[in-house]
């Protein structure tokens, strides 16, 4: 499975947006990029995914890089729910498992 | 409530000890999922089904831990003769075809 790097934490204040990086320089062509984030005390849940085009949905935003090898999830305004850990995910097109790395906490300051 | 539902939500058991535990996924996703997750770590997979099929299993799956999915349905993951490293959340999944997973709250293990 091709491998993705975030950074181990980090700290935003409430309201602001957040920009949180995902680096996957060994993605291939047919690898989706899911962002998974963990509440505490809950299991993961899906925020966004794509491919090639910027994607934004009700919970955030997802742009990539032109060349693929990196993306970052857009929280645009945060709020406190969203102190969480963020896992930056790929998914070879038609697999079905995810693979999960270390993710990046993110602290929400009031 | 139409989620992932795991049971029992905690259990804590002595070494050598049998436990398992249940999954009841969303009603009509064929694709099941078990994953482990220690403290600070993400999770790990463990295996999935597809529908009563188990496709695939993770070496982290030793001889002592076994999964089913009678009739596609609920899913039980047992684990025998449980070790202290055992002691994890374990979380279930389900999912349509290549579709988002959707997680349960997890089962929380603790091996004394």
């Amino acid at each position: 499975d091709a491998k993705t790097t975030q950074p181990n934490s980090m700290e935003s204040n409430e309201e602001e947006p957040v920009h949180l990086p995902c680096n996957h320089s060994t993605i291939s062509g047919t690898d989706y990029i899911h962002w998974y984030r963990q509440l505490p005390s809950q299991g993961p849940e899906y925020v966004i995914h794509g491919l090639t085009s910027n994607v934004n949905n009700r919970m955030a935003s997802l742009a990539i890089a032109e060349d693929r090898k990196s993306s970052t999830l857009i929280l645009h305004r945060a709020t406190l729910r969203d102190a969480a850990v963020y896992y930056c995910i790929l998914r070879e097109q038609g697999a079905q498992k995810l693979v999960f790395g270390q993710g990046t906490r993110l602290t929400i300051n009031p | 409530d139409t989620g992932v539902s795991q049971n029992p939500r905690h259990k804590i058991t002595k070494r050598g000890q049998n436990v398992t535990f249940r999954c009841d996924p969303i009603s009509e996703h064929n694709r099941l999922y078990w994953y482990r997750q220690t403290l600070g770590q993400g999770p790990e997979f463990l295996t999935y089904f597809q529908n009563e099929a188990q496709l695939e299993k993770s070496r982290l799956l030793s001889d002592r831990f076994s999964a089913e999915r009678p009739k596609g349905s609920f899913s039980t993951l047992e684990i025998q003769r449980t070790e202290q490293g055992d002691s994890a959340m374990y979380l279930c999944a389900s999912s349509l075809p290549t579709g988002e997973l959707f997680f349960g709250e997890g089962s929380r293990l603790t091996v004394l």
